[in-house]
C-alpha cells in the first residue's frame, strides 16, 4: 500500500460545477498537509497548505480527517483555468521528507 | 523574490556522457530535495539535504548518480554515465523545513533531460 494515495481520475467536469478530490495517508505521524497544482509539463505549485480546522482560500477548501486520515480538496465554480493535476502532500512526522501522491487530474470542460 | 533556481532548463547530450544539473534553493531555506518524474513513475525523490548535509539518498537509483551540496546556496546532482533511462524532468525543490516540517516545499522550473 503507498503511504499516499489519490485517485487517478481523470475528473470530467463542467464549468460552473463543484468538484472534490480525497487523498489517504497511512502514517498516522504525518503532521503537515499540503496541496500543489501542477500544469501539463510544468512544476508542481503550491496551492494551499492544509490545517487542522480546515481552511479556505477563494473557491478553494481543503479539510483534514485526521481519525480517517485523509484531506479533501474542494473547488467550487469550476474554471477552465483549473484544469492540472492536484497532488497531496504529506510531511512525515519526525523527518523533513515529503510524500507525494500520484496526483488526480482534472479537466474542466466548456 | 527569486525563486529555486535550475539550470541548465533543457539538456540533450548522448548515452555515456557526464550530466551535471545545478540548482541554487531559496535564500534562508535549509532544506533541499531533488525529484525525478516520468509519466511511467511519477515524481520520485532522489534525495534530499539538510543544512547541507545529505539525509536520506535511498531514491538514488543507483551508482551512476550523485549529489553534493557544497554550501547553502548551490547544490548539483550528477549523473555518470548517462543512459537513455535517464531521460526525464528533474526538480529541485527547497523549504524551511524542521522536525515538524510544517514549512511547504517550492519547485524550481526544472531540467528537461533526454539521452539520445
Amino acid at each position: 500500500r503507498k503511504e499516499v494515495e489519490q485517485d487517478p481520475g481523470p475528473f470530467n467536469v463542467p464549468e460552473g460545477a463543484t468538484v472534490a478530490f480525497n487523498c489517504t495517508y497511512s502514517n498516522s505521524a504525518s503532521q503537515s498537509f499540503f496541496w500543489y497544482r501542477q500544469d501539463c509539463r510544468k512544476e508542481p505549485k503550491l496551492l494551499m497548505s492544509v490545517y487542522s480546522s480546515g481552511n479556505e482560500d477563494g473557491r478553494f477548501t481543503a479539510q483534514l480527517n485526521r481519525a480517517s486520515q485523509y484531506i479533501s480538496l474542494l473547488i467550487r465554480d469550476s474554471k477552465l483555468s483549473d484544469s492540472a493535476t492536484y497532488l497531496c502532500v504529506v510531511n512525515r512526522g519526525g523527518t523533513y521528507k515529503y510524500i507525494f501522491g500520484t496526483g488526480t487530474r482534472l479537466k474542466v470542460l466548456a | 523574490d527569486a525563486g529555486v533556481i535550475q539550470s541548465p532548463r533543457h539538456e540533450v547530450t548522448e548515452m555515456g556522457q557526464e550530466v551535471t544539473l545545478r540548482c541554487k534553493p531559496i535564500s534562508g531555506h535549509n532544506s533541499l530535495f531533488w525529484y525525478r518524474q516520468t509519466m511511467m513513475r511519477g515524481l520520485e525523490l532522489l534525495i534530499y539535504f539538510n543544512n547541507n548535509v545529505p539525509i536520506d539518498d535511498s531514491g538514488m537509483p543507483e551508482d551512476r548518480f550523485s549529489a553534493k551540496m557544497p554550501n547553502a546556496s548551490f547544490s548539483t546532482l550528477k549523473i555518470q554515465p548517462s543512459e537513455p533511462r535517464d531521460s526525464a524532468v528533474y526538480f529541485c525543490a527547497s523549504s524551511l523545513a524542521s522536525i515538524g516540517g510544517n514549512q511547504p516545499q517550492h519547485f524550481g522550473d526544472g531540467t528537461r533531460l533526454s539521452i539520445l
